[in-house]
């Protein structure tokens, strides 16, 4: 069956970087386009960054463009995110989801990771 | 991006319908056919519940149903059940002119009295 998980959260403190991953099974990774949404404590969702089944297109929310970076490896079936200068304010559970070639929604998710930035 | 306009709490007794709005605007919801409903328990990750405004994925039960009109799309969950209470999210594909990307609703709690 799909399955997402994500790893590499953790706590870091304002200003520094953190690398999450997300390692995708039961299913052509290749195939899918890739998107990376978050949730902070008590909070709604937040779409954070997208990107393409080849890589080639990338989508970032305005609040964390050029602070973070998507990337995938589409031969290690897993997708990346590179989060630098965080601030308080990034502190969230960080879900990677799929979407599919024929729309625009998410259709599976994994069970998030949690970044929390402090002092 | 600016978030979609949803209530912020629903409720219902077991048996009833409800339904969630979502509002938002041309360049969102009324703009495109893709807006899609999510579910999450507390813990919880999403569940996707309604895709390109009435679909359901295989799995997700008929009593679940979307709809739109103009720059407000809807959510209807009929025959309440226990199991349904849960936050629920609306979400649409923007493309005003920068960025590009995916706009979510600020969630809906839905109490089963």
């Amino acid at each position: 069956q799909v399955q997402l998980v994500e790893s590499g959260g953790g706590l870091v403190k304002p200003g520094g970087s953190l690398r999450l991953s997300c390692a995708a099974s039961g299913f052509t990774f290749s195939d899918y386009y890739m998107s990376w949404i978050r949730q902070a404590p008590g909070k709604g969702l937040e779409w954070v960054s997208y990107i393409s089944s080849s890589g080639s297109t990338i989508y970032y929310a305005d609040s964390v463009k050029g602070r973070f970076t998507i990337s995938r490896d589409n031969a290690k079936n897993s997708l990346y995110l590179q989060m630098n200068s965080l601030r308080a304010e990034d502190t969230a559970v960080y879900y990677c989801a799929s979407r599919p070639y024929y729309g625009n929604h998410f259709d599976y998710w994994g069970q998030g990771t949690l970044v929390t930035v402090s002092s | 991006q600016s978030a979609l306009t949803q209530p912020a709490s629903v409720s219902g007794s077991p048996g009833q319908s409800i339904t969630i709005s979502c509002t938002g605007t041309s360049s969102d919801v009324g703009g495109y056919n893709y807006v899609s409903w999510y579910q999450q328990h507390p813990g919880k990750a999403p569940k996707l519940m309604i895709y390109e405004v009435s679909n359901r994925p295989s799995g997700v039960s008929n009593r679940f149903s979307g709809s739109k009109s103009g720059n407000t799309a809807s959510l209807t969950i009929s025959g309440l059940q226990a199991e349904d209470e849960a936050d629920y999210y609306c979400s649409s594909y923007t493309s005003s002119s920068t960025p590009r990307g995916w706009v979510f609703g600020g969630g809906t709690k839905l109490t089963v009295l």
